[in-house]
């Protein structure tokens, strides 16, 4: 099966600095990529749809200047948390589509981010 | 906006039981999919289902899709320890999801 990896798994840093998230699709080629946060005990809310070579769309709420997503390759996508504050601890997962499909999500194990 | 609404919000249940979940959606669809998630971890999709189809199969799971009542069922046959996690139902290609059933089955 697709199998999406993410790294770290998990992070802690300080207040005011920048954490990269590292999303990847091991076996296949993803032209699309999806970044989520979830909260404890919270659903995922999604956060951002990442296409391959364009900028990424975000949803309401989300600054784009504070979480930079990059999908510079079929394989990649980063989300870099800029400026980290406390409140953006939280459990970030990806996801990958296949490239012929616009159904099934695989997702990554997450990234347990905690910001001191 | 939340689309799928997971219900019951918790259930525990013996091992060997059947455990059935419920999902609600508001708006129309094209499909609907259920996704299993361990405590701390990423989503393992279990099964798509269709506008156009009723009922789906997959192992152990079954899964309907009510287009008219905007309900679709998750139900886990023959229930395992290891099917302790929390379930989800999400919607259309961005994958809006409901806050999940948590799910504990009892050895």
């Amino acid at each position: 099966g697709a199998v999406v990896s993410q790294h770290p798994s998990r992070v802690i840093c300080k207040s005011g600095t920048s954490v990269k998230i590292e999303c990847r699709s091991l076996d296949f080629q993803a032209t699309t990529m999806f970044w989520y946060r979830q909260f404890p005990k919270q659903s995922l809310m999604l956060m951002a749809t990442s296409n391959e070579g364009s900028k990424a769309t975000y949803e309401q709420g989300v600054e784009k200047d504070k979480f930079l997503i990059n999908h510079a390759s079929l394989t990649l996508s980063t989300l870099t948390v800029t400026s980290a504050h406390p409140e953006d601890s939280s459990f970030y997962i990806c996801s990958a589509r296949l490239a012929d499909s616009t159904d099934t999500q695989y997702f990554g194990p997450g990234t347990r981010l905690t910001v001191l | 906006s939340q689309q799928g609404e997971e219900d019951p919000q918790a259930l525990s249940i013996q091992e060997g039981e059947n455990a059935t979940m419920n999902c609600s959606y508001k708006t129309s669809i094209n499909n609907l999919q259920w996704y299993r998630q361990n405590s701390g971890r990423g989503l393992v999709h279990l099964i798509l289902i269709r506008s156009n189809e009723r009922e789906k199969h997959s192992g152990r799971l079954r899964v309907t899709l009510d287009t008219s009542k905007k309900s679709s069922s998750l139900l886990i046959t023959a229930s395992r320890a290891a099917d302790t996690a929390s379930y989800f139902c999400a919607t259309e290609e961005k994958l809006v999801f409901g806050k999940g059933t948590k799910l504990t089955v009892n050895p």
